[in-house]
């Protein structure tokens, strides 16, 4: 079956402006997770959806940053009024996570380059 | 709090030998999983395997294999007979909790040269 997708795979924008990124889960996955991956600060979590428990805003950065998930599917990851630290490659990723913390499968990637 | 160390940051060999990565992990579960992930040059992050804290049993599969050590707190994966396309960053990861977010270690980049 089709494994996450998301989209767009390449995002240059300036500094100032706002950006959105999409994340498509695998079709059943009941966990949907953001995590962010740059070269000074490695692999950090994000925002984690859980069905239609709240989600776990821990990791998000700042108020510029939300992420919201429609239908329990495609969730949207905003950056808002964006900064040059934020320029990093943004992985989503599904897990089913129904009875335990089931493996994380992991979509390409969005590669955020602020100018 | 739950903690990774991946104390390697780049191991380079020779094809066909074998490599060891190095995964340290801290937690204050009773019961805990760990995984590794695979991310080759192409950037994607591939699940290799994920590992329940009950069985310490070293896992097999192919070319590679898992030593989970529970009284030293380490899960290193070691690549028997490497081969050029084995050339990728490595992640361990432990979820902070029951079925949440992985915290990663730093990755070791493992470089296999002809």
């Amino acid at each position: 079956g089709a494994g996450v997708s998301q989209s767009p795979s390449n995002k240059v924008t300036e500094k100032g402006k706002d950006v959105e990124l999409r994340c498509d889960p695998i079709s059943g996955h009941t966990a949907l997770y953001w995590y962010r991956q740059s070269l000074g600060q490695g692999l950090e979590f994000l925002i984690y959806f859980q069905g239609n428990s709240a989600p776990d805003k821990s990791g998000l950065p700042s108020d510029r940053f939300s992420a919201e998930r429609t239908g329990g599917s495609v969730s949207t990851l905003t950056i808002q009024r964006t900064q040059q630290e934020d320029s990093a490659v943004y992985l989503c990723a599904s897990s089913l996570d129904l009875l335990g913390p089931y493996e994380q499968y992991f979509g390409p990637g969005t590669r955020l380059t602020v100018t | 709090a739950q903690k990774v160390t991946q104390a390697q940051t780049e191991i380079s060999v020779v094809e066909k030998e074998d490599v060891t990565l190095d995964c340290v992990y801290e937690t204050r579960d009773t019961t805990y999983y760990l995984f590794w992930y695979k991310q080759p040059p192409s950037g994607e992050l591939v699940f290799l395997i994920r590992r329940n804290s009950f069985d310490e049993q070293n896992e097999i599969s192919g070319r590679y294999s898992w030593n989970f050590q529970k009284s030293t707190s380490s899960f290193n994966f070691t690549i028997t007979a490497s081969q050029v396309v084995d050339s990728a960053v490595y992640f361990c990861a432990l979820p902070a909790n029951q079925g949440g977010k992985l915290i990663f270690g730093q990755g070791t980049e493992l470089s296999v040269k002809p």
